[in-house]
C-alpha cells in the first residue's frame, strides 16, 4: 500500500499568515494516464468533509483562491497564502493513483496562534 | 445541490451487525461511483469500501474484508454498507462519498453516522 506522510502534524499559524503543508507518498503517484491522483481534503469541526484540491492542483468549486496545491511525483504542498480564522480544522492528503486501497495522511490540524 | 444522508448508525456489540444506508439527491446516482470512508475518535480518515455505478466492481479495505459488504440501489438512489463480525475498532463515524470527478477523487461527502461497536 501506499504510505502518505504530511507535516507538519500541528500547524499553529497567526491570521494573516502564510501556512504550508507538505505530503509525501511511498512511490510516484504518476498513473499511466498522465494523471496524478493527489487530492486535499479539509475537515472543520461540525462540518462534513470537504475536498479543496483535487489532482494536485485543481482547486474545487467555492474553495477560496487563497487555497492552493501543487507538486508532482511524490512530493506535493496545500498553501493557504493568508491564513483566516475559518481555515482552521484538519487537512489531509489522499492519493487515488495506486488504489485499492485509497490511502491518507495522517492529517495536519490547523490552529491559529 | 448534491445531497448525502447517512443513517443506521447504532451502539452494537462486538460480534453484531449492522446496516448503513446513503439517501442519494442532486445528481445522477446511477453515474456514478460511490464509497464509504470511515473515521474512529481521535483518528484519521480510512477508507472503507468502494462500488462502481453498476456494481460490477466491489473493493474493500483489508480491514474490513470478508466482514462488511458494499451494496447500491440505483432505483433508489441508496447506498449500503452492510456490517457484520463487528470490532471494537470498527467504531468510528461513516461517511458516504461520490467518485465524480473520477472514480477516485472522492467529491462530496455526507455528514456522516456514528457507529459504536461496544459491550
Amino acid at each position: 500500500d501506499v504510505v502518505m506522510t504530511q507535516s507538519p502534524l500541528s500547524l499553529p499559524v497567526t491570521l494573516g499568515q502564510p501556512a504550508s503543508i507538505s505530503c509525501r507518498s511511498s512511490q510516484s503517484l504518476v498513473y499511466s494516464d498522465g494523471n496524478t491522483y493527489l487530492n486535499w481534503f479539509q475537515l472543520r469541526p461540525g462540518h462534513s468533509p470537504r475536498r479543496l484540491i483535487y489532482k494536485v492542483s485543481n482547486r474545487d468549486s467555492g474553495v477560496p483562491d487563497r487555497f492552493s496545491g501543487s507538486g508532482s511525483g511524490s512530493d506535493f504542498t496545500l498553501k493557504i497564502s493568508r491564513v483566516e480564522a475559518e481555515d482552521v480544522g484538519v487537512y489531509y492528503c489522499m492519493q487515488g493513483t495506486h488504489w485499492p486501497p485509497l490511502t491518507f495522511g495522517q492529517g495536519t490540524r490547523l490552529e491559529i496562534k | 445541490q448534491v445531497q448525502l444522508v447517512e443513517s443506521g448508525g447504532d451502539v452494537v456489540q462486538p460480534g453484531g451487525s449492522l446496516r448503513l444506508s446513503c439517501t442519494a439527491s442532486g445528481f445522477t446516482f446511477h453515474k456514478y461511483a460511490m464509497h464509504w470512508v470511515r473515521q474512529a475518535p481521535g483518528k484519521g480518515l480510512e477508507w472503507v469500501a468502494f462500488i462502481r455505478y453498476d456494481s460490477s466492481n466491489k473493493y474493500y479495505a483489508d480491514s474490513v474484508k470478508g466482514r462488511f459488504t458494499i451494496s447500491r440501489d440505483n432505483f433508489k438512489t441508496t447506498l449500503f454498507l452492510q456490517m457484520s463480525n463487528m470490532r471494537v475498532e470498527d467504531t468510528a463515524v461513516y461517511y458516504c462519498v461520490t467518485g465524480m470527478t473520477t472514480v477516485t477523487t472522492l467529491d462530496y461527502w455526507g455528514q456522516g453516522t456514528l457507529v459504536t461497536v461496544s459491550s
